[in-house]
């Protein structure tokens, strides 16, 4: 298992701000993950971040829009810029573990954008 | 288009009844695991399964995955108020990059 700790784990911010969203592991990882996740619904993968290169970010999310930092094996940044009350949700950082794929997840940020 | 449908989306059941969680999907997955989310609390991971007709028995809960691995389901018996949760299946598959596909999930609520 891994233990990752989230920052903030929840915030209110007011439209047109941009908050950063810190991810700790206590162990080096490959790749981290962030999702998103909305009220009561499933997780939807923003983008890979991997030490020392550009994080991949899947169809739907812009880095000019969720810029992320990788800057050790160990650490991740997400922001969410320019934030409208669409992006109220709840962000995850994960890790990978194992052959299967099978992911250890932050406790979770939950954003609220009035 | 979901690529995991899931079903039931929602469950409110009494405490000591059992029930089903249904992940079917029309693509082949490598591995498939189910997660169980509290409010307020990231994912984690219950179960992973790998092989066809595999069966995995965790307590009180039973996974299975489907014989052709694109399908599978969770068995709760006699569920309790702390089962409550949302579980949520993800199959991991080379036709999808070997990345985490999630269902819709499904909200399971457990009354005393």
């Amino acid at each position: 298992s891994a233990v990752i700790s989230q920052k903030p784990s929840r915030d209110i911010c007011q439209r047109g701000t941009s908050l950063t969203i810190q991810c700790q592991v206590d162990s080096q990882v490959t790749m981290m993950f962030w999702y998103r996740q909305q009220p009561g619904q499933s997780l939807t993968l923003i983008a890979t971040a991997n030490q020392g290169s550009e994080a991949t970010y899947e169809s739907g999310f812009v880095i000019d829009k969720f810029p992320i930092s990788r800057p050790n094996l160990t650490f991740s940044t997400l922001t969410v810029s320019n934030m409208s009350p669409e992006d109220s949700s709840i962000y995850l950082c994960s890790v990978n573990r194992g052959n299967t794929g099978e992911l250890f997840f932050g406790e979770g940020s939950r954003l609220t954008v009035l | 288009t979901q690529l995991l449908e899931q079903s039931p989306q929602f469950l409110s059941i009494q405490e000591g009844e059992n029930l089903t969680v249904y992940c079917n999907s029309s693509s082949v997955f490598s591995s498939l695991q189910w997660y169980r989310q509290e409010p307020g609390e990231g994912p984690v991971l219950l179960v992973t399964v790998v092989t066809g007709g595999e069966v995995k028995k965790l307590k009180r809960l039973t996974f299975q995955f489907g014989d052709a691995r694109k399908d599978s389901s969770l068995h709760i018996t006699a569920a309790q108020p702390g089962d409550t949760g949302l579980y949520l299946c993800a199959g991991n598959g080379m036709e999808y990059g070997n990345k985490l596909v999630f269902g819709a999930g499904t909200i399971l609520r457990v009354k005393s």
